[in-house]
């Protein structure tokens, strides 16, 4: 079974600050995580991926996130938000091994939004 | 290469109303999968296909079947629209034992009134 949780429904900072996204998972065997973003009425496009090589992902637009086994997180993170990453977030676990045949799970979203 | 392409766009249909939702990709990936995006929820399951002539549940499967009679189409029907499948629907696709790359559709915003 794999499963995630977004701690942070709505996350809301000013253009220039550092941006944290939460994300915590759960899984039985050894996982492969994404932070995708959605713009409004937009589609989803793949932020970063941990696939078990370098806990630390550098993913684009500046953001990256770090696979921490032991506190089971994986969270995302920006030094400095622009206006263009107002946005909702998905955290996604995926199961390479078991009955899992590559199916996604997906946070509950996270909307950030950036204030001028 | 088109990658995964869905069609309609968009659809309003009313309640009991039936519809066809049709995901088509040209990477020759063998898993499929349909997802359903309402908010505060995240994407959830609806139905996936591992090859051409299988299909099985996801997580919230009912009222909803599915068809795979060629590799590159998966198939999302809906025979009697309820007002609770108001929502945007999105396919995507992986190579077997890629799971790493997933391919998404651009989604189906559907309106059931």
């Amino acid at each position: 079974a794999q499963s995630v949780t977004q701690l942070d429904s709505h996350v809301s900072v000013s253009e220039g600050t550092p941006v944290l996204l939460r994300c915590n998972y759960s899984s039985s065997y050894s996982p492969s995580l994404f932070w995708y973003v959605q713009h409004p009425n937009k589609g989803l496009q793949l932020l970063l991926k941990y696939t078990s090589a370098a806990t630390l992902v550098k993913g684009i637009n500046g953001f990256e996130a770090e696979f921490k086994k032991s506190e089971t997180s994986f969270h995302l993170t920006k030094p400095s938000a622009h206006m263009s990453d107002a946005a909702e977030y998905f955290c996604v676990v995926i199961t390479a091994g078991g009955t899992s045949y590559g199916k996604l799970t997906f946070g509950q979203g996270t909307i950030l939004t950036v204030h001028p | 290469n088109a990658g995964v392409t869905q069609t309609p766009k968009f659809r309003v249909l009313k309640t009991g109303q039936s519809m066809t939702l049709l995901c088509a990709q040209d990477m020759n990936h063998e898993y499929m999968y349909w997802y359903r995006q309402d908010p505060g929820m995240g994407l959830r399951l609806i139905h996936y296909s591992v090859g051409e002539g299988t299909t099985a549940k996801g997580e919230v499967p009912d009222g909803y079947n599915v068809s795979r009679l060629k590799k590159q189409n998966f198939l999302l029907g809906l025979e009697s629209a309820a007002p609770s499948q108001t929502s945007v629907y999105f396919c995507a696709s992986i190579r077997s034992g890629s799971y790493n790359e997933q391919f998404f559709g651009p989604g189906t915003r559907l309106t059931v009134l």
